[in-house]
């Protein structure tokens, strides 16, 4: 079952600078997107989110983009800092109520 | 800041031994959810539960698995025979309404099934 996918493992970027991590997913089902920040050993941590109605949203250093007809959303982190370094996860639900889950990307801000 | 709790944070069992996993869900919110997630694997959905009753399942979520809102306060969760695959952390998570809701997650269960 891979409806979300994330298909960059791994992301090491610069502190200040932008970290985008992509997702994509298949099921045109789909209304409603988030993000969520886990470090090891704790449970996720929401970030940020965007309904299927709209193409970005913007809370502070992030910003969600989705492409509707790409089936693509990001999120940009800007300016990124060593305490982003974690992983994030691109989550995706429609009116069930279930979260279906990416697999992570790991991001490291290097300083 | 309300946040969902779970208990115990670590809990080590024997193959076939029952278990119960504890969580206390954000007071006011009326959907709750069970996830697991399997070393190296991505965060897996098992079960929703709505007005005292299980309103979507998994296939992971077979007989071996239910689910119960004993009080006004807890949500637990029980595995009758514990196999070795069994072993994950375990993520309870609670949203105020239905659709386009935040779920907000717990700090998980990590089981070991020896």
């Amino acid at each position: 079952d891979q409806q979300v996918k994330q298909n960059s493992p791994s992301l090491s970027v610069q502190e200040g600078r932008i970290s985008i991590l992509n997702c994509d997913y298949t099921n045109s089902m789909f209304d409603y997107f988030l993000w969520y920040k886990k470090y090891p050993a704790e449970g996720p941590t929401f970030l940020i989110s965007i309904s299927s109605i709209k193409d970005k949203n913007e809370d502070g250093r992030f910003t969600v983009f989705l492409n509707k007809s790409a089936k693509h959303l990001s999120l940009h982190i800007v300016p990124s800092q060593p305490g982003d370094s974690a992983v994030y996860f691109c989550a995706a639900t429609s009116n069930t109520g279930k979260l279906i889950f990416g697999q992570g990307t790991t991001l490291q801000v290097k300083p | 800041e309300p946040e969902v709790t779970q208990t115990p944070s670590h809990q080590v069992t024997q193959m076939g031994q029952e278990v119960i996993l504890r969580c206390v869900p954000i007071s006011n919110h009326l959907y709750f959810y069970w996830y697991r997630q399997i070393l190296g694997q991505k965060v897996e959905f098992l079960v929703s539960f709505y007005n005292n009753e299980i309103s979507e399942k998994s296939e992971i979520f077979d007989d071996q698995f239910s689910v119960e809102r004993p009080d006004g306060s807890n949500f637990t969760l029980k595995i009758r025979s514990t196999k070795l695959e069994d072993s994950a952390m375990y993520f309870c998570a609670s949203r105020w309404v239905p659709a386009a809701d935040t779920q907000y997650f717990g700090p998980g269960t990590r089981l070991t099934v020896l």
